[in-house]
């Protein structure tokens, strides 16, 4: 089944420590997406890539960073975490015929002590 | 530049009536508009969208939205809350032919029995 699948969907961890959020996705879709959401609060792009070896920055400053090496895979690293890193992170992706319509993952809910 | 305002972070609403949730935008550009659902610890599902056919556009569960140019607004409505429907929703603009959305800053639905 065509999906978009995010790893962890939740983790907690302590400062200074290096993490990779996955995200895959399985629809064949050349753009992915990255973004950042505090509770109660809107949705901001961090990164985006149009395909293999794009990556892009977002509109909202972030400290981490992406690769994108396969089609189907758009990890995010963070090298040393915060607790102003403290967010839900939810990855994406669009089909490059309906660019405007976004799948979106179930989001990784990271904690940072 | 575009811009959303959702105009009501909460909305309460009791099972079997309407629910009207207010949506305003600005674009420098023919906008696309999308309406999306969060539910509790899920990723954002698309409930509808708008890409310059019909102004009145019907989505999933029941809901649908009208885009009005001269008011600027896409307002989403659903004749009969169902309990189900108790989640957050955000409305989200992006350029007809880009990829970047901007969302709103969401309106968190209650349903009371």
């Amino acid at each position: 089944e065509a999906d978009i699948y995010q790893t962890p969907r939740y983790l907690v961890i302590g400062t200074g420590k290096k993490i990779t959020l996955e995200c895959s996705q399985t629809m064949g879709h050349d753009k992915m997406y990255w973004y950042q959401q505090d509770p109660g609060m809107e949705l901001h792009l961090i990164h985006y890539s149009y395909g293999v070896n794009s990556t892009e920055k977002g509109d909202l400053s972030s400290e981490s960073t992406v690769s994108r090496i396969r089609t189907e895979h758009f990890p995010l690293t963070l090298e040393s975490a915060r607790p102003s890193h403290t967010s839900q992170y939810l990855c994406a992706s669009s089909d490059p015929g309906l660019p405007n319509e976004q799948f979106f993952g179930p989001g990784t809910r990271l904690t940072v002590l | 530049a575009q811009s959303v305002t959702q105009l009501d972070s909460h909305v309460s609403v009791s099972e079997g009536t309407p629910v009207l949730l207010r949506c305003n935008y600005s674009s420098s550009y023919s906008p696309s508009l999308f309406w999306y659902v969060q539910h509790p610890n899920k990723g954002l599902q698309l409930l509808l969208k708008y890409t310059s056919a019909a102004t009145l556009v019907k989505g999933i569960n029941g809901f649908e939205a009208e885009f009005k140019k001269s008011e600027t607004s896409f307002h989403l409505t659903k004749p009969s809350a169902h309990m189900s429907d108790a989640a957050e929703y955000f409305c989200v603009v992006t350029p007809a032919a880009g990829n970047k959305l901007t969302f709103g800053g969401g309106t968190r639905v209650l349903v009371k029995p």
